[in-house]
Parts: structure tokens; C-alpha cells; sequence
């Protein structure tokens, strides 16, 4: 089983959409958990970071699910510039540093 | 504030040749890091570094080798390319928190 596992789409919703993307991971010793954000043959970037309670950015709202190693992104009203590759990220605690284990990725695609 | 970056953009290499990725940053980071991602897959750890002198190895380091001699400098050295390393990499630093800044990758082929 992968680390961390996401539908890799892709997605392609109008825009306007309401769309969610899903992730799970296996380390129940996870401690951090984000959405990172990659453009086209670009560098990833932070999106967010998720909380326990779950937490809002905008029109972007990230829920996490401990108990069953579950985390989800929601986008409202999709614009054209949210089209790129979403990335769950988890923190998993190794050795002298934290590392972070990246999710395959979800590809959206927001059409006019 | 450059923030992370990384040369060269692109590079072709023969099978066996050798060659460093350079990374740095001016973030005054103690911590960096090295990835890889190959089409369609996620970041793949191969080394990273808690700071000066100190480094380690993640998930894929075969083939791969670091130093870190100064707080901003982390390259990464190919000794006897293969194909197998064709990928784009990125180079990564953070703080004591879990935020990871990256530089804008080095796409690498392998022939």
C-alpha cells in the first residue's frame, strides 16, 4: 500500500464547480498533513496546511479525518487558475529531520 | 531574496557521464532537501540535510551523492548517470516547521 494514495484523476469541471479531492495515508504515526499546489512543469508550492479541526482559505477548505487517515480538499466556485496538479502531503516524523511524503497528485482541469 | 534556486535548467547527459546539481538558498535554512519526480508520480526523496555538515539519506539515494559545507549551498552529485535518472529535480529548504520552499527544478535526461 502507497504511503499516501490519491485519485489521480484527471478533473475537468466547468468553472463555477464545486470540486473535492481525496487522500489517504497509511502512517497512523502522521503528525502534519498540507495540499501543495504544482503548475505545469513548475515547482510545488504550499497551498495549505490541514488541521485537526479542519480549517478554511478562502475559497479553499481542507478537512482531515484521523481516525480513519483521511484527508480532503474542497474547491467553490473554480476559477481557470485552479487548473494544476493538487498534492497531499504528509509529515511523516524519520530520522534527524521531518520528511515529507507527497501524494502521486490530482490533476484538475477548470474549463471555460 | 532569490529564495531557492537551482542550476542548471536542463541537461542532457551520456550514460556514465557525471555531473552536480547545484541548489542554494538565502533563506538562512538549516534544513534542505533533494527530490526527484518522475512523469506522473509524486516527490521522491534522495538526501536532505538538518545543516551544515550534516546530511542523510531518503528514500532513493542510490547513484546520488551530497555535501553541505555551507548553511546555503546542497549539491547533489551524479557520478555514473543512467538512465534511470532521467527526471526532473528539486531542491527544497524549510525552517524548524514543516513548510518546504522548493527552486524551480532541474529537468535532466539521461540518453
Amino acid at each position: 500500500r502507497k504511503e499516501v494514495e490519491q485519485d489521480p484523476g484527471p478533473f475537468n469541471v466547468p468553472e463555477g464547480a464545486t470540486v473535492a479531492f481525496n487522500c489517504t495515508y497509511s502512517n497512523s504515526a502522521s503528525q502534519s498533513f498540507f495540499w501543495y499546489r504544482q503548475d505545469c512543469r513548475k515547482e510545488p508550492k504550499l497551498l495549505m496546511s490541514v488541521y485537526s479541526s479542519g480549517n478554511e482559505d478562502g475559497r479553499f477548505t481542507a478537512q482531515l479525518n484521523r481516525a480513519s487517515q483521511y484527508i480532503s480538499l474542497l474547491i467553490r466556485d473554480s476559477k481557470l487558475s485552479d487548473s494544476a496538479t493538487y498534492l497531499c502531503v504528509v509529515n511523516l516524523p524519520s530520522g534527524s529531520a521531518r520528511q515529507l511524503t507527497f501524494g502521486s497528485g490530482t490533476q484538475l482541469t477548470v474549463l471555460p | 531574496n532569490a529564495g531557492v534556486t537551482q542550476t542548471p535548467k536542463f541537461r542532457i547527459l551520456k550514460i556514465g557521464q557525471s555531473m552536480t546539481l547545484q541548489c542554494t538558498q538565502d533563506m538562512n535554512h538549516n534544513y534542505m532537501y533533494w527530490y526527484r519526480q518522475d512523469p506522473g508520480m509524486g516527490l521522491k526523496l534522495i538526501y536532505y540535510s538538518v545543516g551544515a555538515g550534516i546530511t542523510d539519506k531518503g528514500e532513493v539515494p542510490n547513484g546520488y551523492n551530497v555535501s553541505r559545507s555551507t548553511t546555503e549551498d546542497f549539491p547533489l552529485r551524479l557520478e555514473l548517470a543512467a538512465p534511470s535518472q532521467t527526471s526532473v529535480y528539486f531542491c527544497a529548504s524549510s525552517t524548524s516547521t514543516d513548510t518546504q520552499y522548493f527552486g524551480p527544478g532541474t529537468r535532466l535526461t539521461v540518453l
